[in-house]
């Protein structure tokens, strides 16, 4: 069964760092682009960045642009997001996900993780 | 960036009957290999999102299928053809013809009437 389980979440000081893994298994993980997207409390989804199978181009959302960093390590089946200069609006359940699907014709399984919660508060 | 306008914002249901979600793209969302790149997700309470639509109309397996998506351009509809318990939720629209960014609509609560 395809997962991705995500982790590292917690309370972190306005300033503060903080960083997220995603752990996948039951399919096939270096040849797909993987994103963070999160939610703020009571709102709706928003993107925050993308990362290309084999690591070479990375993408991110105005937002957090300069601020975060996605990275990936394909041998350890593993997703990171990096994140510095926290702010309280960052405040939100990041979410792991295997999109966006390649535009090759081919049929793509979505998958999310269960999400992590990232709160900035003093 | 590409705008996804979602309504309505909150749609009263009752069981048994249909429900319908419209999303409108400020750009058409057809891409240059012909395809529409526009998937539709559900997410229930305390829940992560799921895909339901991708390319627009194709239901992803496992789907009911009272579920369905139509449209093309820059208008995209969601429908349930009788609307179950189970289907209480919060809907969005997504499109990465036009990425990055990724860019979702602001979401559609399905609530019981």
């Amino acid at each position: 069964e395809e997962q991705l389980l995500e982790s590292g979440g917690g309370l972190v000081q306005p300033g503060g760092s903080l960083r997220l893994s995603c752990a996948a298994s039951g399919f096939t993980f270096s040849p797909f682009r993987m994103s963070w997207v999160r939610q703020a409390p009571g709102k709706g989804l928003e993107w925050v960045s993308t990362i290309r199978g084999d690591g070479t181009e990375t993408y991110y959302a105005d937002s957090v642009k300069g601020r975060f960093t996605i990275s990936r390590d394909n041998s350890k089946y593993t997703l990171y997001l990096q994140m510095d200069s926290l702010r309280a609006e960052d405040t939100a359940i990041y979410y792991c996900a295997k999109l966006p699907p390649a535009r090759d014709g081919l049929f793509s399984v979505d998958i999310w993780g269960q999400g992590t919660l990232v709160t900035v508060s003093s | 960036d590409v705008v996804l306008t979602q309504s309505p914002l909150s749609l009263p249901v009752i069981l048994g009957q249909p429900a319908s979600i419209s999303c409108r793209s400020s750009q058409g969302l057809v891409d240059t290999d012909g395809f529409t790149y526009l998937s539709w997700f559900q997410q229930r309470p305390g829940q992560s999102p799921r895909r339901l639509i991708y390319k627009a109309s194709k239901r992803d397996p496992g789907v009911p299928d009272r579920f369905s998506g139509s449209g093309s351009g820059t208008d995209f509809t969601l429908k349930i053809s009788r609307v179950e318990a189970e289907d209480i939720a919060s809907y969005y629209c997504m499109q990465y013809t036009h990425w990055p960014p990724v860019t979702f609509g602001q979401g559609t609560r399905l609530v019981i009437k």
